[in-house]
């Protein structure tokens, strides 16, 4: 099975930083990963799929890249909203998918 | 309003059973595998199992096969996942999700919690 490791597991930044949240696949994943974002209960929202598409509705500060089977989620001018914890999800096959750890950021 | 809807969630002996549905609203299960997410307290979140659109495939994670089951029924618009022999370990707040991604879960249900205790 396909390992997801991500990191840092908890992050604090201040409003207007540029922050950003890697993803290490342990073997190709052919660009399948989706970042989602979740806050207290609640269910996770899909930020980004493919690697780098971005969801409808979703503001244009976050943005997702790879390089190689890193993969980045950044989020480009933080925001006191973006106050919740963030996950990396790879569906390169669906016999099995795998999320990473979660990130959890807190606004200073 | 898209959304998935969930019930079936409770307390339940170890050993028992329970069955979760899911039920879409607004919408038309997506032709795209459908997923069971779950997420223990406190912690992170944990693939469940997935569905092809006919049914004809099924994928589970190593610590729910053969105890766990997931069907769709496409004229109903709902998933369901049968839970049975459940452990401890499967304490959870499960989520169904998909919505037509190629796996990216782009819908989700609104979490339903399963406490299994003595």
């Amino acid at each position: 099975d396909i390992q997801v490791t991500q990191s840092p597991s908890t992050l604090s930044a201040s409003v207007g930083d540029r922050v950003t949240i890697t993803c290490r696949a342990s073997q190709n994943i052919n660009s399948w990963l989706a970042w989602y974002q979740q806050k207290p209960g609640k269910a996770p929202k899909l930020l980004i799929s493919k690697t780098s598409t971005l969801e409808s509705g979703v503001p244009s500060r976050f943005s997702g890249s790879e390089s190689g089977t890193d993969f980045t989620l950044t989020i480009g001018s933080l925001q006191p909203d973006d106050s919740a914890t963030y996950y990396c999800h790879q569906y390169n096959s669906y016999s099995s998918y795998t999320f990473g750890q979660g990130t959890r950021l807190e606004i200073k | 309003e898209v959304q998935l809807v969930q019930s079936g969630g409770g307390l339940v002996l170890p050993g028992g059973s329970l069955r979760l549905s899911c039920t879409a609203s607004g919408f038309t299960l997506p032709n795209d595998y459908m997923t069971w997410v779950r997420q223990t307290p406190g912690e992170g979140l944990e693939w469940v199992a997935n569905i092809k659109p006919d049914g004809s495939e099924k994928f589970y994670v190593n610590s729910v096969k053969g105890r766990f089951s997931i069907s769709r029924d496409n004229t109903k618009n709902s998933l369901y996942l049968q839970m049975n022999s459940l452990r401890a370990e499967d304490t959870a707040v499960y989520y169904c999700g998909g919505g037509g991604k190629l796996g990216a879960l782009d819908i989700w249900g609104q979490g339903t919690k399963v406490i299994v205790s003595s």
